[in-house]
């Protein structure tokens, strides 16, 4: 079974604060993604990866980084955390074959007050 | 440019009564379709997926989908609902590489209610 792993469930964290979101995949998936999930907006592409060192944006790249230096790795850094960060961010990795299927982690809850 | 429109955000049935959750879609080049199912506090987990094979596709849990290219849909049914189907479901469509890194456009979703 493909397992994707997320570093936290959930995270409380203050304003202007630097946020890290780990994610590692065990099935030597190329590409891996980053999400978040707003109610009522569905799931909305931060970031993605298709290779180790590389990095694409996504939809809505303002306010977060990125970084992938092994292959199972992928981490999500939120330079200075704002109250409208707060959301549900969701890890995904896939093969590189042009089916596209992606499996997903369980998911941070993170939380800026 | 893809995208994904999931009709009804919210959608409650009675238990043992027909799901249909619908999915129409805008692809410019021809479609992989998925439905994902996401439970409460849990990340998605895929249902079922067309990769241009058979129209009509059979997933986990009973569920099922069938591709319409002329009604460019791709609805998602199981025949008798059950209350452990109440989620959220959200339908997907991937670029296939086109942009590099396989992308999937989400539907913002569905969340399904099962009553008694």
């Amino acid at each position: 079974d493909v397992k994707v792993t997320q570093s936290s469930r959930y995270l409380v964290k203050r304003t202007g604060e630097k946020v890290f979101l780990e994610c590692v995949q065990d099935m030597d998936h190329e590409n891996m993604f980053w999400y978040r999930q707003d109610p009522g907006l569905g799931l909305r592409l931060i970031y993605f990866s298709y290779d180790v060192k590389m990095k694409e944006k996504g939809d809505i790249p303002e306010g977060y980084s990125v970084s992938r230096e092994k292959k199972e790795r992928f981490s999500l850094i939120l330079e200075s955390a704002s109250t409208n960060q707060t959301s549900m961010y969701l890890c995904a990795s896939s093969f590189g074959d042009r089916s596209g299927t992606q499996y997903f982690g369980p998911g941070t809850r993170l939380l800026v007050l | 440019a893809q995208s994904v429109t999931q009709l009804g955000s919210h959608v409650s049935v009675s238990e043992g009564a027909l799901v249909l959750l619908r999915c129409n879609y805008s692809s410019s080049v021809p479609p992989y379709l998925f439905w994902y199912v996401q439970y409460p506090n849990q990340g998605l987990q895929l249902l079922l997926k067309y990769t241009s094979a058979a129209t009509l596709v059979k997933g986990i849990n009973g569920f099922e989908a069938e591709f319409k290219k002329s009604e460019t849909s791709f609805h998602l049914t199981k025949p008798s609902a059950h209350m452990s189907d109440a989620a959220e479901y959200f339908c997907a469509v991937s670029d296939r590489g086109t942009g590099g890194g396989n992308k999937l456009t989400f539907g913002t979703g569905t969340q399904l209610k099962v009553e008694l």
